[in-house]
């Protein structure tokens, strides 16, 4: 079964709006990673947080972890068009050498201008 | 532009046909990966190379082999696939730290469709 689940499955917003997505996992981790895939492109990294870091930001992202809950959210503020794209979170599965990336069912954010 | 840079875009192929990915970063990354993407679905790790040696197959059929020929290069050899082969696979890289994670790099992928 994949290590992250992600809600929402699909998400609309106007431009403008914030976009908040979260993530669960199941077992202990050292680091959770976002990724962005626009349609039919390869995934870009966006953002990695520690086990033992609680938030973190880069530009319009804040992204949250909460180890107690195995849970991340991934919060987008002031959305825009180009923010239309499937989002997944990623964690390291076990003792691979930190080689192996588990990645969740992934949000589909659909942003209208 | 991607860093990674994966040929070919599409590959149309019938089940009994031989060809290969590549899959090619100058980034001096000494992980490269490759995963197999469903529509809607997230990608799924296939194959790890770490120092150009195999490290990681995830039960993947033999009807795919993987090389890394040098520490830019990793190919995917591709032999009497099936249907639901299809898919879109994708190539990453990264940097090698210590046991975590490192973020990876993508290409954009070689869209597969088996006849």
């Amino acid at each position: 079964s994949q290590q992250g689940e992600e809600d929402p499955q699909a998400l609309s917003i106007q431009e403008g709006e914030n976009a908040t997505m979260n993530c669960s996992y199941k077992t202990s981790i050292n680091n959770l990673q976002w990724y962005r895939q626009n349609s039919g492109r390869g995934l870009v990294h966006l953002i990695l947080i520690r086990s033992n870091e609680r938030e973190k930001h880069s530009g319009r992202l804040r992204v949250t972890l909460d180890t107690s809950k195995k849970s991340s959210s991934l919060l987008i503020t002031a959305s825009r068009a180009a923010d239309t794209a499937s989002y997944f979170c990623a964690t390291d599965a076990d003792n691979t050498g930190g080689f192996k990336t588990i990645f969740g069912a992934g949000t589909r954010l659909f942003v209208k201008a | 532009d991607t860093e990674v840079t994966q040929t070919p875009k599409h590959l149309v192929m019938g089940m009994t046909n031989k060809k290969s990915l590549k899959c090619e970063q100058h980034m001096g990354h000494r992980a490269m990966y490759w995963y197999k993407q469903k529509a809607k679905k997230p990608p799924e790790l296939m194959f790890v190379y770490s120092y150009e040696k195999l490290s990681i197959n995830e039960s993947v059929p033999s009807r795919f082999s993987p090389e890394c020929p040098n520490s830019s290069l990793l190919n995917l050899h591709l032999h009497a696939l099936q249907p639901e082969d299809s898919a879109l696979y994708l190539c990453a890289s990264s940097q090698i730290s210590g046991h975590y994670n490192q973020p990876q790099h993508f290409g954009d992928g070689t869209r597969l469709s088996i006849l």
